[in-house]
């Protein structure tokens, strides 16, 4: 079975980087599927952040696009978010999961807050 | 990229039906047969309900079926039950490896 974990701190202050990192069982990330990042504002919708395949390939949205890495390492079968120059707005619940078309496996999600 | 537009509330008694929509653009919904549903309970992760349309993930009632017409695709949950009382999102794939999410529907069961 398929198991994805968010870490990473849970408070960032604005105009700082939040880095999350989500680590992966049951499947290597290097056999194929992408992997990606979604995150939901409190009491809001969810919004796609972006992918990364197991070729290294990365996609993201682009409206964030100016401010967000996804990095890989496989030898630690975990993939890395880089969310830069963030304020208030960023503040949100963000899940990793393993997608192909559709996003099939969940994390249970990481609270971040962007505070001073 | 915006947004698919859903109902931000529905709502039926157990037993009864309901259909959910979700309206895109041609470069989204309509352009590909991968809209794909989730459902979410407070606090939990989303959880895939629907995949391609009309598939269903293994484990996951058939009460929940899924349909697409044009720019529109639509979730119908039959026989209501109190655990279907949640959040329900919709997704499209918008081509370039890109993908969107709907704005969210909360279902209540009466």
């Amino acid at each position: 079975q398929v198991q994805l974990q968010e870490s990473g701190p849970g408070l960032v202050k604005p105009s700082e980087t939040l880095s999350l990192t989500c680590g992966v069982s049951g499947y290597s990330i290097s056999s194929g599927y992408y992997w990606g990042w979604i995150r939901q504002p409190p009491g809001k919708g969810l919004e796609w952040i972006g992918n990364i395949h197991h070729s290294a390939s990365t996609y993201y949205n682009p409206s964030l696009k100016s401010r967000v890495t996804i990095s890989a390492d496989t030898s630690k079968n975990q993939f890395s978010l880089k969310l830069s120059s963030v304020t208030a707005a960023d503040t949100a619940i963000y899940y990793c999961a393993r997608v192909l078309l559709n996003f099939g496996y969940w994390g249970q999600g990481t609270v971040v807050t962007v505070s001073s | 990229q915006s947004a698919l537009t859903q109902p931000p509330s529905a709502s039926g008694s157990p037993g009864q039906s309901v259909t959910i929509s979700c309206t895109g653009a041609s470069s989204d919904v309509g352009d590909y047969n991968y809209v794909s549903w989730y459902q979410q309970h407070p606090g939990k992760a989303p959880k895939l309900m629907i995949y391609e349309v009309t598939k269903r993930p293994s484990g996951v009632p058939d009460r929940f079926s899924g349909s697409k017409s044009g720019n529109t695709a639509s979730l119908t949950v039959s026989g209501l039950q109190a655990e279907d009382e949640a959040d329900y999102y919709c997704s499209s794939y918008a081509g370039s490896n890109n993908y969107v999410f709907g704005t969210g529907t909360k279902v209540s069961v009466l």
